[in-house]
């Protein structure tokens, strides 16, 4: 059974860091893409980054671009987010996702943590 | 610009069938997409994903009574017969090199 684990969520004050991390298991986790989707309280859904098998592309939404840097130790099925100069927007809940061998969608998603971005 | 359009709610009776409609921008109208629904209070579920051609592949235990199509640029999830929990949020999603968009959602409320 495909698992996707999120931690690391919390409350952080404006300007701050968090890292977030994502384990993976049920599946062979170096053999995917993989991504980070948020999503604000009461909105949409929105793609934040993605990376390949073996870390070699990585692509950013404008906006945390340069604020942001996507990551994973496949040795550990582990996928990370880290995120620096945080703002008030930044507030949403963090989905780790896996995509299939077949696209840049997503087939399996973990159950999310909430970043707060607050004073 | 890869952008996808989505009506904000649309409302169908208990066993009843709707159709929902995602919409390509102008240029990308062979570019394949993915479905996904989000119940209230929880995270999102792959449903599937939709072709240019209608061909689909299906996220696993994924009820026959949700089915794809398309139709030009647009993309369309059918649900039919209807049932409570299937009153949720869906989106459409779709990529490019570099980039992940989704559309901004449908409500769906079963009447």
């Amino acid at each position: 059974e495909v698992q996707l684990v999120e931690s690391g969520g919390g409350l952080v004050q404006p300007g701050g860091s968090l890292r977030l991390s994502c384990a993976a298991s049920g599946f062979t986790f170096s053999s995917h893409w993989m991504s980070w989707v948020r999503q604000a309280p009461g909105k949409g859904l929105e793609w934040v980054a993605n990376i390949k098998q073996d870390g070699s592309e990585k692509y950013y939404v404008d906006s945390v671009k340069g604020r942001f840097t996507i990551s994973r130790d496949n040795a550990k099925n582990s996928l990370f987010l880290q995120m620096n100069s945080l703002r008030a927007e930044d507030t949403t809940v963090y989905y780790c996702a896996r995509s299939p061998s077949y696209g840049y969608l997503v087939d399996y998603w973990g159950q999310g943590t909430l970043v707060t971005v607050s004073s | 610009q890869l952008v996808l359009t989505q009506s904000p709610s649309a409302s169908a009776s208990l066993g009843a069938s709707v159709k929902l409609t995602c919409t390509l921008s102008s240029g990308h109208s062979n570019y394949a997409i993915a479905w996904h629904q989000q119940q209230p209070e929880k995270g999102p579920r792959f449903l599937m994903k939709v072709n240019s051609d209608g061909s689909l592949i299906k996220g696993d235990g994924i009820p026959d009574r949700f089915s794809g199509s398309s139709s030009g640029a647009e993309r369309y999830l059918t649900i039919s017969s209807l049932q409570s929990e299937d009153e949720a949020d869906y989106y459409c999603q779709t990529w490019g090199t570099g980039i992940v968009v989704f559309g901004g959602g449908t409500n769906l409320t079963v009447l």
